[in-house]
């Protein structure tokens, strides 16, 4: 079974840029669509964006003009940027897999929690 | 606000069966059979529940259902147990802004 271990910053200044990888271990890396889904403290989960297989990305809108996903399908790990952080930004940030054709997340990592302070 | 709604607490007692809803719209629930649903213990990785509505992934006990009616769907937990004790979100693909939205969360408490 795949497991996701990810890793990356947590504690960064407003302006700077967020930056976290999560790489898949024990199971099929191809194939997949692949997610970032962060929760701000006491807030629901809020998708981020993902990426598949062919390097296809797609983000929040709220949060598009800032994010960038890829993907290194040699190292089964792909990676989120996220520029010009706010206090807004802080949050615990989950990758996870796409269960195909469901646009359900099957496997989760452990989460990264990311603060924004200055 | 989240996008769809959930009821914010669920409470029941060991051994009955309790539903949680998810309202959406005709953007989300309502046109697309891709509603899932996440158990999350805090400090712990969400875990898919129910999948394309009414699916379950292998491993998850039958005690939990899905099942989904316009714009809302559900999720029953039946036979509770002290364990159930958890958040629960509902996520829907959806055609609007974004590729996928969830609801604000249900925290289920066993007396």
């Amino acid at each position: 079974q795949v497991q996701l271990q990810q890793w990356g910053a947590g504690l960064l200044k407003p302006s700077e840029t967020l930056s976290l990888t999560c790489a898949a271990y024990g199971g099929s890396f191809s194939g997949y669509t692949w997610t970032w889904i962060r929760q701000p403290p006491g807030r629901s989960l809020e998708w981020v964006g993902q990426i598949d297989q062919s390097g296809s990305t797609s983000s929040n809108p709220s949060l598009q003009s800032r994010v960038t996903i890829s993907i290194d399908s040699s190292k089964t790990q792909f990676s989120l940027k996220l520029n010009s952080v706010t206090a807004a930004d802080t949050a615990l940030y989950y990758c996870a897999r796409v269960l195909y054709r469901s646009y359900s997340m099957d496997v989760w990592g452990k989460g990264t929690t990311v603060t924004v302070s200055s | 606000q989240s996008a769809l709604t959930q009821p914010a607490s669920v409470s029941a007692s060991p051994g009955q069966s309790i539903t949680i809803s998810c309202s959406g719209t005709f953007r989300d629930i309502g046109s697309y059979d891709l509603v899932s649903w996440y158990q999350h213990y805090p400090g712990r990785a969400p875990e898919l529940l129910i999948y394309k509505v009414t699916e379950r992934p292998s491993g998850v006990s039958n005690r939990f259902s899905g099942s989904k009616s316009g714009n809302t769907a559900s999720l029953t937990i039946s036979g509770l147990q002290a364990e159930d004790e958890a958040d629960y979100y509902c996520c829907s693909y959806t055609s609007g802004s974004a590729f996928v939205v969830f609801g604000g969360g249900t925290k289920v408490t066993v007396l």
